[in-house]
C-alpha cells in the first residue's frame, strides 16, 4: 500500500525566511515521488521529482527536496521565501509499473512581507 | 505546444441536470484520470483510464460516469446522482509512472 502525508495544513514564513514543507511516504517497494504546486483556481504545476537518480532533487523556481530513503521523507525546500511562492503545495508518490499516484492532502503556504 | 484542455472554465448546473466537462490531451499518453477538489480535502479520485475502451472507479466514482473512445479524450459526466457536485474538477494525463502527472487548469462546477 502506499500513501502520503504532509504535515502541516497552512505553514506561514516571511519574505526571505526558509521554506520547508514537509512530506512522509509509505511504500512497499521504491517509490516515484513528485511536488506539485497550484494557484489559486488553476491545475497543479510539476515542481520537481525523485525518480531512484540523485537523491536531491532541484526544481523549478528555486525549490529542491530530498529523498531520505531511512526517514521515508521527501521534504521540499527553498531556502528564501518570495511573496510569489505563496499557493498550495502537493506531494505525491507513486511506483515502477504502477500508472497511479497517491497525492497527499496539501500544504498551504504563505508568505508574509 | 502539448498539453491538456479542460472546458469551460466554470460551469453553472441546476440541480437535477446532468453536465459534462471536457477534457482533451495532445501528449500522446495512455492514461487520463479525473479528480475533484474540495477545501482541505486535497485531490480525490474519480475514475482513470489507462487505455482507450477501458477505465476504472476511483475512490469516489457514485454519481459520475466517464468515456474513452479516444485516446485524446475523456470526458466526464457528472449525474444528477452526485448528491454534491459544487466543486473544482481536474483533469490529469500521464506518460508512465516515472514522468507524473500533467493537469488541465480545472473546471468550477456550481449547481444553482
Amino acid at each position: 500500500a502506499q500513501s502520503v502525508t504532509q504535515l502541516g495544513s497552512h505553514v506561514s514564513v516571511s519574505e526571505g525566511a526558509l521554506v520547508l514543507l514537509r512530506c512522509n511516504y509509505s511504500s512497499s517497494v521504491p517509490p516515484y515521488l513528485f511536488w506539485y504546486v497550484q494557484y489559486p483556481n488553476q491545475g497543479l504545476q510539476l515542481l520537481l521529482k525523485y525518480t531512484s537518480a540523485a537523491t536531491l532533487v532541484k526544481g523549478i523556481n528555486g525549490f529542491e527536496a530530498e529523498f531520505k530513503k531511512s526517514e521515508t521523507s521527501f521534504h521540499l525546500t527553498k531556502p528564501s521565501a518570495h511573496m510569489s511562492d505563496a499557493a498550495e503545495y502537493f506531494c505525491a508518490v507513486s511506483r515502477y509499473n504502477f500508472n497511479k499516484f497517491y497525492f497527499g492532502s496539501g500544504t498551504k503556504l504563505n508568505v508574509k512581507p | 505546444d502539448g498539453g491538456i484542455t479542460q472546458s469551460p472554465k466554470y460551469l453553472f448546473r441546476k440541480e437535477g441536470q446532468n453536465v459534462t466537462l471536457s477534457c482533451e490531451q495532445n501528449l500522446n499518453h495512455d492514461a487520463m484520470y479525473w479528480y475533484r477538489q474540495d477545501p482541505g480535502q486535497g485531490l480525490r479520485l474519480i475514475y482513470y483510464s489507462q487505455i482507450v475502451n477501458d477505465f476504472q472507479k476511483g475512490d469516489i466514482a457514485e454519481g459520475y460516469s466517464v468515456s474513452r473512445e479516444k485516446k485524446e479524450s475523456f470526458p466526464l459526466t457528472v449525474t444528477s446522482a452526485q448528491k454534491n457536485p459544487t466543486a473544482f474538477y481536474l483533469c490529469a494525463s500521464s506518460g508512465g509512472a516515472n514522468y507524473g502527472y500533467t493537469f488541465g487548469s480545472g473546471t468550477r462546477l456550481t449547481v444553482v
